[in-house]
């Protein structure tokens, strides 16, 4: 069974800093891209950030130069590192897999993790 | 950037109504479009890829279509289960974008 499971959400102050984790099982981790998705409160989804099987990362334009995506395909992990937070970025934060070079979309998700800039 | 516009943006129906959903794509996106179903509280599910394909496990009542910019995504005998917000999502490039979501109430 796949499973993505996000952690490292919270309350942090403007300007601050956050990293986001995602521990990934059930699947062979480092053949999928990995992705951010984020969703204020009663708000339609956001993608945040990709990170392709050979390394390349896509940022939204909200958030380039200020967040930076990384994987550890050994830990079966990925990471958002989040910086120069803003009230504008409080979310819930999703990972999720998708298959490289299909446009299928993501097909697994995590549960989310709350990150309240204020 | 592709502007994915969803409508409507919330839909009351009743348990056996066909309920449909549109989803317009700014540009053309050939076949990539992505639907997903998001029930309160919990993480978006793939319910529909490559607009028309059924996600393993997703009940035959749902179904999509369209190619282009004009997609949409069909459920034919609506039941209790299916009260939800639905979002359509490009595919074909970065960014990715989301379309505004449908909420169906029952």
């Amino acid at each position: 069974e796949v499973q993505l499971v996000e952690s490292g959400g919270g309350l942090v102050q403007p300007g601050g800093s956050l990293r986001l984790s995602c521990a990934a099982s059930g699947f062979t981790f480092s053949e999928y891209d990995m992705n951010w998705v984020r969703q204020e409160r009663g708000e339609s989804l956001e993608w945040v950030s990709t990170l392709e099987t050979t390394g390349v990362t896509h940022y939204a334009a909200s958030v380039e130069g200020r967040f930076t995506v990384s994987r550890d395909d050994a830990k079966k992990s990925f990471y958002l590192q989040m910086n120069s937070l803003r009230a504008g970025d409080t979310a819930v934060y999703y990972c999720a897999r998708k298959v490289p070079g299909d446009g299928h979309g993501m097909d697994g998700w995590g549960q989310g993790t709350t990150v309240t800039v204020s | 950037d592709i502007q994915m516009t969803q409508s409507p943006s919330s839909v009351s129906a009743s348990v056996g109504d066909r309920v449909t959903i549109t989803c317009r794509a700014s540009q053309d996106i050939s076949i990539w479009l992505v639907w997903y179903q998001q029930k309160p509280g919990k993480a978006p599910e793939r319910l529909i890829y490559a607009s028309s394909s059924l996600q393993s496990g997703v009940p035959s009542r749902f179904s999509g279509s369209g190619s282009g910019t004009d997609f949409t995504l069909t459920i034919s005998s609506l039941q209790p289960e299916d009260f939800a917000s639905y979002y359509c999502q490009q595919a074909i490039r970065f960014p990715v974008t989301f379309g505004g979501g449908t909420k169906v109430e029952i």
